[in-house]
């Protein structure tokens, strides 16, 4: 079956940076897009950005721009998602979907990674 | 870019329906028929329910339809089921070429 399994738990210093794996099985890893949606601790969803497994563009979040790169590696069938800069308002669960870039919606989705941005 | 507009809270009986709305403007739901819905449990990651307004991926139980009128989008959920008990959301493909999320809708059964 389709299934993300995404990187644990981490404890991130203001200023740091984070770099958050989900690794795909079940599926050509190459025909599909990842998205990467984050939630701030009780709040709703947030869209971080998509990057295609085929040719690696990627296409982020205005608010994002400049402090989130988005990569994968296929031979290992991982997307993976960095956040520098940190502040504690990114402290969130984050999470990978699957997501083909011309069907717009997200599934599956990945068991999500914490991130706590603390001093 | 804003969040789509979601009441806070429905409640309803099993065995009832309740609808969820999801406002946005023109330049996201009432733009393009790529609104899709997730139905996400305490702790757990949010799963698909819906896609493209009205489409129910496989698996997805015949009791929750989409719909949508000018910028408003809706979820309804029929026979609704303890199970059903959870938090909703719904997406939208925006003219930003980016994708915005509702507020959430936390879903009762009394």
């Amino acid at each position: 079956q389709v299934q993300l399994v995404q990187s644990g738990a981490e404890v991130k210093k203001p200023g740091a940076s984070v770099k958050v794996s989900c690794k795909a099985s079940g599926y050509t890893f190459t025909s599909y897009g990842i998205s990467w949606v984050r939630q701030a601790p009780g709040q709703g969803l947030e869209w971080m950005g998509w990057i295609s497994a085929y040719n690696g563009n990627t296409n982020y979040a205005q608010k994002l721009q400049g402090r989130v790169t988005m990569t994968t590696d296929t031979s290992t069938s991982t997307a993976y998602m960095e956040l520098r800069s940190l502040r504690s308002d990114d402290t969130a669960v984050y999470y990978c979907a699957r997501h083909e870039v011309l069907l717009h919606w997200f599934d599956p989705w990945g068991q999500g990674t914490l991130v706590t941005v603390s001093s | 870019q804003s969040a789509l507009t979601q009441p806070a809270s429905v409640s309803g009986s099993p065995g009832q329906s309740i609808t969820i709305s999801c406002t946005g403007t023109s330049s996201d739901v009432g733009g393009y028929n790529y609104v899709s819905w997730y139905q996400q449990h305490p702790g757990k990651a949010p799963k698909l329910m819906i896609y493209d307004v009205s489409n129910r991926p496989s698996g997805v139980s015949n009791r929750f339809s989409g719909s949508k009128s000018g910028n408003t989008a809706s979820l309804t959920i029929s026979g609704l089921q303890a199970e059903d008990e959870a938090d909703y959301y719904c997406s939208s493909y925006t003219s930003s070429s980016s994708y915005v999320f509702g507020t959430g809708t936390k879903v009762t059964v009394l």
